[in-house]
């Protein structure tokens, strides 16, 4: 099952412009990352950020934490055509052995 | 670095049939996780191997099964395919155990199952 649901399903803009995309995710967690993945490819690791973590950058890539609301935020800024792709949250927990939990993505279109 | 190595990219079978994919980690890393993708039910977790041992596994049916070899290149294998079975299968590797030690995973291209 899911444990985290991104949001919004899909997303087009202009390129040039800052792209959002929310995640909200159910039980504690020892960290969230986000992925990307180009059509019918492999993920692509962009940023892990932990539990004790508020905010992380990475290029242009901004991800913020909220445990408190159990949610997530992945920014991108001065958006490219070659960011169109589907962006996933993933949770991994503080139980145990289980694995890493994957949101049903968010489909980002940046028309040039 | 090579990178995860899944085999074959694509592939078809008919109703009934078996399949087995193959993937090889990131030389130095022991840990290998399956995942199937598909638009309806997105990324559902099968299994996850580490040094051979099968650690964890997803709500799959017995038909879904898989193993891990010393050299750290696995396997799945999907007995009596079944139309529902159509998706892309997706391996990552990963040098620990599993994101709660090591965080992020890499993964290979997947390989792309179509069952008639």
């Amino acid at each position: 099952s899911q444990q985290g649901e991104e949001d919004p399903q899909a997303l087009s803009i202009q390129e040039g412009e800052n792209a959002t995309m929310n995640c909200s995710y159910k039980t504690s967690i020892n960290n969230l990352q986000w992925y990307r993945q180009n059509s019918g490819r492999g993920l692509v690791h962009l940023i892990l950020i932990r539990s004790n973590e508020r905010e992380k950058h990475s290029g242009r890539l901004r991800v913020t934490l909220d445990t408190s609301k159990k949610s997530s935020s992945l920014l991108i800024t001065a958006s490219r055509a070659a960011d169109t792709a589907s962006y996933f949250c993933a949770t991994a927990t503080n139980s145990g052995n289980t694995p890493l939990v994957f949101g049903k993505g968010t489909r980002l279109s940046v028309i040039a | 670095k090579a990178g995860v190595t899944q085999t074959p990219r694509y592939l078809i079978k008919t109703r009934g049939q078996q399949v087995t994919l193959s993937c090889s980690p990131i030389s130095g890393h022991r840990s290998v996780s399956w995942y199937q993708q598909t638009p309806g039910q997105g990324l559902q977790f099968l299994f996850e191997y580490f040094s051979e041992t099968q650690r964890n596994k997803g709500n799959f049916p017995g038909r879904f099964s898989g193993r891990q070899f010393s050299n750290s290149r696995s396997e799945m294998n999907v007995s009596t395919l079944e139309l529902g079975d159509s998706a892309l299968y997706l391996c990552a590797s990963s040098y620990g155990r599993g994101p709660l030690i090591t965080g992020e995973l890499f993964f290979g291209e997947g390989s792309r199952l179509t069952v008639l």
